[in-house]
């Protein structure tokens, strides 16, 4: 199973929003609605920000948006904050009870 | 509290094992799937695996079948992630994370990760 493809980085000026994508196959991405992001600082545990493509758990700023078009998923951050610099992680299930996480982008705001 | 504590930092040397343990509190252990999870110095995230606490049922990453084993011991709701023929690629950090409460494709809580290094 080779890692989902997402651009390395991002960027973008406070109160800008940045998409960034998250690119599989039809046997993960494109073959369920099943892709969740996560927002990653090194060291810590992963904080999920969205689940099933476009839902937000309680507690996540809807600033933090979510889609999917055929094989590719895209992650939206609307109205950028300092808070928001960090690495984000695109998983998706692939199936059989097995998951694939993407290679990561890593935000910087500007 | 919901929370997971892991064990602490290991030293290895290459073709050893390593143990690593992920005590859950604050929720019912059995309902909730637990996945293992990686991330290399200067590499990503890498999905290990995953083990229901219910009936101990596993599914690992094809990459790393045959050296990774996951197990659970209900009665102090911990579960433990065994990793063999270490080699230097598997110094990481490894975190246990839960599966998320709004969804069964998720994982929410996470532990505090426990460094893992392999050196000669």
């Amino acid at each position: 199973q080779s890692a989902l493809t997402q651009p390395p980085s991002a960027s973008g000026s406070p109160g800008q929003s940045v998409t960034f994508s998250c690119t599989g196959t039809s046997s993960d991405v494109g073959g369920y609605n099943y892709v969740s992001w996560y927002k990653h600082h090194p060291g810590k545990a992963p904080q999920l920000l969205i689940y099933e493509v476009n839902k937000r758990p309680s507690g996540v700023p809807d600033r933090f948006s979510g889609s999917k078009s055929g094989n590719t998923a895209s992650l939206t951050v609307s109205g950028l904050q300092a808070e928001d610099e960090a690495d984000y992680y695109c998983n998706s299930y692939a199936g059989s009870d097995r998951y694939v996480f993407g290679t990561g982008t890593k935000v910087t705001v500007l | 509290q919901v929370r997971l504590v892991q064990s602490g930092a290991e030293v290895k040397k290459p073709g050893a094992s390593v143990k690593v343990s992920c005590q859950a509190f604050g929720y019912s252990f059995s309902s909730y799937s637990i996945h293992w999870v990686r991330q290399a110095p200067g590499q990503g995230l890498e999905w290990m695996g995953i083990i229901n606490p219910r009936g101990g049922t596993t599914t690992y990453a094809q990459r790393l079948q045959g050296r990774v084993s996951m197990t659970r011991d209900t009665s102090t709701s911990t579960v433990y992630m065994e990793l063999s023929s270490l080699r230097f690629e598997d110094t990481a950090v490894y975190y246990c994370l839960r599966r998320s409460v709004d969804s069964i494709v998720a994982f929410d809580i996470g532990g505090q990760g426990t460094m893992v290094t392999v050196s000669s």
